[in-house]
């Protein structure tokens, strides 16, 4: 079984541009949320998505959102880049609720803001 | 908001010791708790989901008990490896945000 796939791996952008990054799960799991890992601030719950409803929210500005498609696939948007926002954006999936579930991880997107 | 600690920070043992490092977390409106291991350059990995007071889960080397009522979790790895090297996250969950709350680790170094 194929596992979390994100694209891109690697991004980089200037301040003020916008950014969508992609997550596919694990065939099957209809849930993925969304982190973002800094050295300073360690592992940030975004968002989760399940059945495309946002399910849960982290603490974060609204220039984050996303999405979820019918086939379980989900995009995070960042709009209004702002150098903080340099970071390793890692989602993850799960079969239901990520609360009760493992959540398998993808590699993560490195995004780099110059 | 959680507060989700971990300790020791990091720690240093030598191949074959037996190991444990704490997560604590707010023991009011919880709901679940998630222990990750983190190896360099590679994905964060599910241990464990625990729920219930009094919960022990085990994989191989390594177990994990949970204390609900005063709010701890204790990871176990017993005769360390090489290969058990990395950073080990624990994540709370409250009955209220339904969000995730990630302590800042333990990092674990096993020397040969």
């Amino acid at each position: 079984k194929a596992g979390v796939t994100q694209t891109p791996r690697y991004l980089i952008k200037t301040r003020g541009q916008q950014v969508t990054l992609s997550c596919s799960p694990i065939s099957g799991h209809r849930s993925v949320s969304w982190y973002q890992q800094t050295p300073g601030q360690g592992l940030q719950f975004l968002f989760e998505y399940f059945s495309e409803t946002q399910r849960n929210k982290g603490n974060f500005p609204g220039r984050f959102s996303g999405r979820q498609f019918s086939n379980s696939r989900s995009e995070m948007n960042v709009s209004t880049l702002e150098l903080g926002d340099s970071a390793l954006y890692l989602c993850a999936s799960s079969l239901a609720s990520s609360s009760s579930y493992e959540q398998y991880f993808g590699p993560g997107t490195r995004l780099t803001v110059t | 908001i959680l507060n989700v600690e971990q300790s020791p920070q990091s720690l240093h043992v030598q191949e074959g010791d037996s190991t444990n490092f704490t997560c604590s977390f707010p023991s009011s409106n919880f709901y679940a708790l998630h222990w990750y291991r983190w190896e360099t350059a590679k994905s964060p990995e599910a241990l464990f989901v625990m729920t219930l007071n009094g919960d022990e889960k085990k994989k191989g080397r390594i177990s994990a008990t949970l204390n609900t009522k005063e709010g701890y979790s204790y990871l176990y790895i017993k005769g360390s490896q090489p290969e058990d090297s990395a950073t080990y996250l624990c994540a709370s969950l409250d009955n209220y945000g339904q969000n995730f709350v990630f302590g800042p680790g333990t990092r674990l170094s096993v020397l040969p």
